[in-house]
């Protein structure tokens, strides 16, 4: 089944300890991208890669890492989480750019920073 | 960056009833995408528009990309308590500006509640 897994679902955690999100699709994309869902915010982009060793940041990168050694994995790292980090976050993947075509989404973390 | 301003924000309906929704944008765009996230998932795509007046149906779901580009618009017909969720529309970003690239930007979402 084509599917984008992210773990953990749900984490709470205290300030300053760094955190891994991880994301991996099945499907071969060479697209993938992290998004934040906030109240009345929307999804706002933290970072994309547009293929292996390639990646950029999105609209809110800061406090962010990633990583995109393989085509399949594109962890999220967050080196010192602080409150303001609690969020939804969610993977998604697509084929080409990302930019015209169908994401493919994962089920989304949710991240809660004390 | 470039904004997609959705409206409205949140809708309140009774099953049976029909619903419509719209994006618009000061730019111009070349795709209109639309997802939909049901409760506890991530969003999905419902509807592409790839050409300006275009008009695709999915279902009960019927999406037209506005002739100015600059607009688009979702309507679902007689809802049923399932279409409950948040409806998002996106589009690249219209033109790559000097030493930046293409992004997806997405609206902030319309809220859909459906009383049965």
């Amino acid at each position: 089944e084509a599917q984008v897994t992210q773990n953990p679902r749900y984490l709470i955690t205290v300030t300053g300890k760094k955190l891994t999100v991880t994301c991996s699709q099945n499907m071969n994309h060479e697209y993938m991208s992290w998004y934040r869902q906030d109240p009345g915010l929307g999804l706002r982009q933290i970072y994309y890669s547009m293929n292996v060793e390639v990646t950029d940041k999105g609209d809110v990168p800061e406090g962010y890492k990633v990583s995109r050694k393989e085509k399949r994995n594109f962890p999220l790292i967050l080196e010192s989480p602080s409150p303001n980090q609690t969020s939804l976050y969610f993977c998604a993947s697509s084929t080409g750019t990302g930019l015209t075509g169908e994401l493919f989404f994962g089920e989304g973390s949710r991240l809660t920073v004390l | 960056g470039q904004q997609l301003n959705q409206s409205p924000q949140s809708m309140f309906i009774q099953e049976g009833e029909d619903v419509s929704m719209n994006c618009t944008s000061s730019s111009i765009f070349n795709t209109w995408l639309w997802y939909k996230q049901d409760p506890g998932e991530g969003p999905v795509l419902l509807i592409a528009l790839y050409k300006a007046g275009e008009l695709t149906s999915n279902g009960r779901l019927t999406a037209q990309f506005g002739i100015t580009r600059k607009d688009s618009f979702l309507n679902i017909s007689a809802s049923i308590p399932s279409d409950v969720g948040i409806y998002f529309c996106a589009g690249p970003t219209p033109h790559i500006a000097q030493g930046g690239s293409e992004k997806l930007v997405f609206g902030k979402g319309t809220k859909l509640t459906v009383n049965p």
